[in-house]
């Protein structure tokens, strides 16, 4: 079955802290894609990075970088230098592209919150 | 706009009332989504249109959800006599119909909706 966990339910921080958010999956497909939304108190999903199955090669976006270990199932997210602006609810994510749906299986989220 | 737009923004109903949710996806993108965020929760599918055809409502809970999407541009969602375990966030996605990036969706800012 697909799962995605994300075993950190809340993470508070001082600002200009580097943080890390993990990220666990569960497949059994050997193609998928992952996923990280950020969730701002406004509602709405932003969608941050997609990563396919294929390739485990790090990536890194200004503060944000990501760590995909497809030995461990695992493919967490990390702000370095974080900022205010970072508080939000993140979402690791998990999709098959081989489902009739290629539906989102989304964690249940992590609260970070970064103090002034 | 250029982002998926929901509307309303904000639903309140009585147990037992229909209600009516509307996604307006992204103009051109093929696939469209809805699903269910329970509070602290991360989304649930619930259903997946490609233009006009539903292809997926597994994760609909009750025959009391219907959806549809009859032009393969603006898709309803509906609920018929309102429970009150239905209060939950319904977001919409969209993602565009090239398959290099079909996994990637793009969520709009969902309906809260509260049943009293």
């Amino acid at each position: 079955a697909q799962k995605v966990t994300q075993a950190q339910t809340e993470i508070s921080v001082v600002e200009k802290e580097d943080v890390t958010l993990d990220c666990v999956y569960e497949t059994r497909d050997t193609t998928y894609y992952l996923f990280w939304y950020k969730q701002p108190p406004s509602g709405e999903l932003v969608f941050l990075i997609r990563r396919n199955s294929f390739d485990e090669q790090n990536e890194i976006s200004g503060r944000y970088s990501w760590n995909f270990q497809k030995s461990t199932s695992s493919f967490n997210f990390t702000i370095t230098a974080s900022q205010v602006v970072d508080s939000a609810v993140y979402f690791c994510a998990l999709s098959e592209p081989h489902s009739s749906a290629s539906k989102i299986i989304f964690g249940s989220g992590t609260r970070l919150s970064i103090r002034p | 706009g250029a982002g998926v737009s929901q509307s309303p923004r904000y639903k309140v109903a009585k147990r037992g009332q229909d209600v009516a949710l509307r996604c307006d996806p992204i103009s051109g993108h093929v696939s469209l989504f809805w699903y269910q965020q329970a509070l602290g929760q991360g989304p649930e599918f619930l259903t997946y249109f490609q233009n006009e055809a539903q292809l997926d409502k597994s994760g609909l809970p009750s025959d009391r959800f219907f959806a549809e999407r009859p032009e393969g541009s603006v898709s309803t969602l509906k609920i018929q006599r309102t429970q009150q375990e239905d209060s939950a966030v319904y977001l919409c996605a969209s993602s565009p119909p090239r398959v290099a990036v079909k996994e990637t969706q793009y969520f709009g800012p969902g309906t809260r909706l509260l049943v009293l």
